[in-house]
């Protein structure tokens, strides 16, 4: 089974600041994906980056990039410049494979981010 | 461009009622997901389906039951509705179906029980 920890529930930044959300996982797969995905205050469900476990670099997405490091099993996403709209609840996710064609999301429990103008 | 669309938006039950939650993926979207995000809580994977077929069952309760269809909507069924089932149900889709594809979500279904 996988699992996905978010140890900080809440976090603020300054707007134009940037702050760094800490995600850790377990697996027992050599190759797999980890998501991030933002929830707004609308509850929309939003893919912010993608990052490829067999790649060695980072992802990045124009002001997110993420903090990859395969052997301690971390997945810390890096929001640059923040800004208001980047007030949102962000989780961490992997998808798994069940061997049945299904590659369901586990999340982790999630981080609330508050950006303060 | 086209998102997946999920009906209705707000629906408020008794305890005892069936509901229905309906999702139309994004057009040739071949694989859907149901998720249930209790308050406060992370989303719980419900459901699969891939070409109309059931691929896989996370914690389900055997009240719930789904289906895809020929053109490829699902439908959550949910009986003897109980005050836990309160929760914002999403269904997602992608394509194609392989592991690491990017999961387009909905708005979602939000689910009061009384």
């Amino acid at each position: 089974a996988q699992t996905v920890t978010q140890s900080q529930p809440e976090m603020s930044v300054q707007e134009a600041e940037t702050v760094t959300l800490s995600c850790t996982y377990d697996t027992s797969e050599n190759n797999y994906y980890l998501f991030w995905y933002k929830q707004p205050p609308s509850r929309q469900m939003i893919l912010v980056i993608r990052q490829e476990a067999y790649k060695q670099q980072n992802a990045t997405e124009n002001r997110f990039s993420v903090n990859f490091q395969k052997a301690a099993k971390s997945f810390s996403l890096k929001i640059s410049d923040s800004q208001l709209g980047d007030t949102a609840m962000y989780f961490c996710a992997i998808p798994g494979d069940s061997g049945a064609g299904s590659y369901q999301l586990t999340f982790g429990k999630g981080t609330k981010l508050s950006v303060i103008p | 461009a086209a998102g997946v669309i999920q009906s209705p938006r707000h629906l408020i039950k008794e305890k005892r009622e069936t509901a229905t939650l309906k999702c139309y993926p994004i057009p040739r979207h071949d694989t859907v997901y149901w998720y249930q995000q209790g308050p406060g809580q992370d989303p719980q994977f419900l459901i699969s389906f891939y070409e109309k077929m059931q691929s896989d069952k996370g914690s389900i309760p055997d009240r719930f039951s789904a289906q895809q269809f020929s053109d490829y909507h699902s439908e959550l069924n949910m009986s003897s509705l109980e005050l836990g089932d309160s929760a914002l149900y999403f269904c997602a889709s992608s394509r194609p179906n392989i592991r690491g594809v990017e999961q387009f979500f909905g708005p979602g279904t939000r689910l009061t029980v009384l």
